[in-house]
């Protein structure tokens, strides 16, 4: 299985400053397509998993441009460009070529 | 706007089946596909099987041999069945669709 490695695994972080995690693969996430299949999902204390960024840096529908996601082959980052109180919660990467996908350990956003 | 709706019974002897059902209100399923993914209370997320646009169906090899999933384009549904449970299964099962949209998770427990 590939291996999604995030660091760190606990963010204290400053209201209004910003914040980044990093994820690594095992193997390059580059498909034959020529797109890279790394996700990005925010889960806050007591809900559902919610899809963040696809594909490296595309934001998905009504995600704050405070969000944004980089990197290419097998390291990529998620940034917040300010935080904010509504930002703590659980942020996990994932890979979505290899069957079975998976999912980093989660890196724990803290105020 | 598309949401999921899921629900099944959330406490099981071991060796009974898990079974959960998902549906989709306000919209259709048809352009997505089907996934399933659990989470052990406090702990992280494993994809457990989907369901992709031409209707094959791939798996957790972890999970292959219990599990199987369905999906009803006519209903807007999703179906997961995962056999011979263990204390190891508890978890809060989601259904999503293409990870995008997810449900709102059924936690089951499985306890003698």
């Amino acid at each position: 299985d590939v291996v999604m490695t995030q660091s760190p695994l606990s963010l204290p972080v400053t209201l209004g400053q910003p914040a980044a995690i990093s994820c690594r693969s095992s193997q390059s996430l580059v498909y034959s397509d020529g797109d890279t299949y790394l996700n990005w999902f925010q889960q806050r204390p007591g809900q559902s998993p919610r899809r963040l960024i696809y594909k490296v840096s595309n934001r998905d529908s009504g995600v704050p441009d405070r969000f944004s996601g980089s990197g290419s082959g097998t390291d990529f980052t998620l940034k917040i460009s300010r935080v904010e109180a509504e930002d703590v919660g659980i942020y996990y990467c994932m890979q979505g070529i290899y069957r079975p996908y998976t999912f980093g350990q989660g890196t724990k956003l803290e105020i | 706007q598309v949401q999921v709706q899921q629900w099944g019974a959330g406490l099981l002897k071991p060796s009974e089946t898990l079974s959960l059902t998902c549906a989709v209100s306000g919209g259709s399923s048809s352009s997505y596909y089907w996934t399933w993914i659990r989470q052990p209370p406090g702990k992280g997320l494993e994809w457990i099987a989907e369901i992709t646009h031409s209707g094959s169906t791939n798996y957790n090899p972890s999970l292959k041999s219990r599990v199987t999933m369905s999906a009803d384009t006519s209903k807007n549904q999703s179906s997961l069945k995962l056999t011979s449970v263990t204390a190891a299964d508890t978890a809060v099962y989601y259904c999503a669709l293409e990870f995008y949209v997810w449900g709102q998770g059924t936690l089951v427990t499985v306890s003698s």
